[in-house]
């Protein structure tokens, strides 16, 4: 199958700093990658939704310019959560949506995640 | 509103039962219907259906979708404490995804 990494796997910082996290589809290209936030118990919270080469499309409630998205390339997207406090700290996912590369389209194939705790 | 229910939330059985996952869903533009288990980390594809009645299999695991009645199910048989996770149902319409809440499956030995 298809192999999506993020990057880092855990991050803590302090609160008011800004942190990136790197979603990168390894064996494949994906026009389009989201983005979920889970907190402990519950089922992914979709954020966004990231296009290569255009601006990324917000889940109501999502402040954009907190969570800034990048989709430089096909294999690439980038989240940055700026100005961080406690209350951002959650397991971000990412996940590709296959566009070619011999796989089926439309399957979507989930990173690892990114444990994000804001002291 | 796109909409995906799951049930039951939470189930507990032993080794060697066999259990049938529910998801039912309420979507425009209906494309495809996936299935994630989902342990410590992110979720593991499972399986990905977008015609009814064709089952999809993967050793213990099998799944089918009922276009008409708007449901798939997922079925483990002769359930191992390694098939202790959170099981995601997906659909996925024109857009975005819609994830249900997931069923929590705990087998005990």
């Amino acid at each position: 199958g298809a192999v999506v990494s993020q990057h880092p796997s855990r991050v803590i910082c302090k609160s008011g700093t800004s942190v990136k996290i790197e979603c990168r589809s390894l064996d494949f290209q994906a026009t389009t990658m989201f983005w979920y936030r889970q907190f402990p118990k519950q089922s992914l919270m979709l954020m966004a939704t990231s296009n290569e080469g255009s601006k990324a499309t917000y889940e109501q409630g999502v402040e954009k310019d907190k969570f800034l998205i990048n989709h430089a390339s096909l294999t690439l997207s980038t989240l940055t959560v700026t100005s961080a406090h406690p209350e951002d700290s959650s397991f971000y996912i990412c996940s590709a949506r296959v566009l070619a590369g011999g796989l089926p389209y439309n399957e979507q194939f989930f990173g690892p995640g990114t444990r994000l705790t804001v002291l | 509103e796109d909409k995906v229910v799951q049930s039951p939330l939470s189930l507990v059985v032993h080794e060697g039962d066999t259990v049938t996952l529910n998801c039912s869903y309420e979507v425009t533009n209906f494309r495809s219907l996936l299935w994630y288990k989902q342990e410590k980390k992110a979720p593991t594809f499972l399986f990905m259906l977008t015609s009814s009645g064709i089952e999809k299999k993967s050793g213990r695991l099998s799944s089918i979708l009922d276009k008409k009645e708007l449901f798939s199910i997922l079925n483990i048989t002769a359930t191992q404490t390694g098939d202790s996770a959170i099981y995601l149902c997906a659909v996925i319409p024109a857009g975005k995804s819609t994830f249900g809440d997931g069923t929590t499956l705990t087998v005990k030995p």
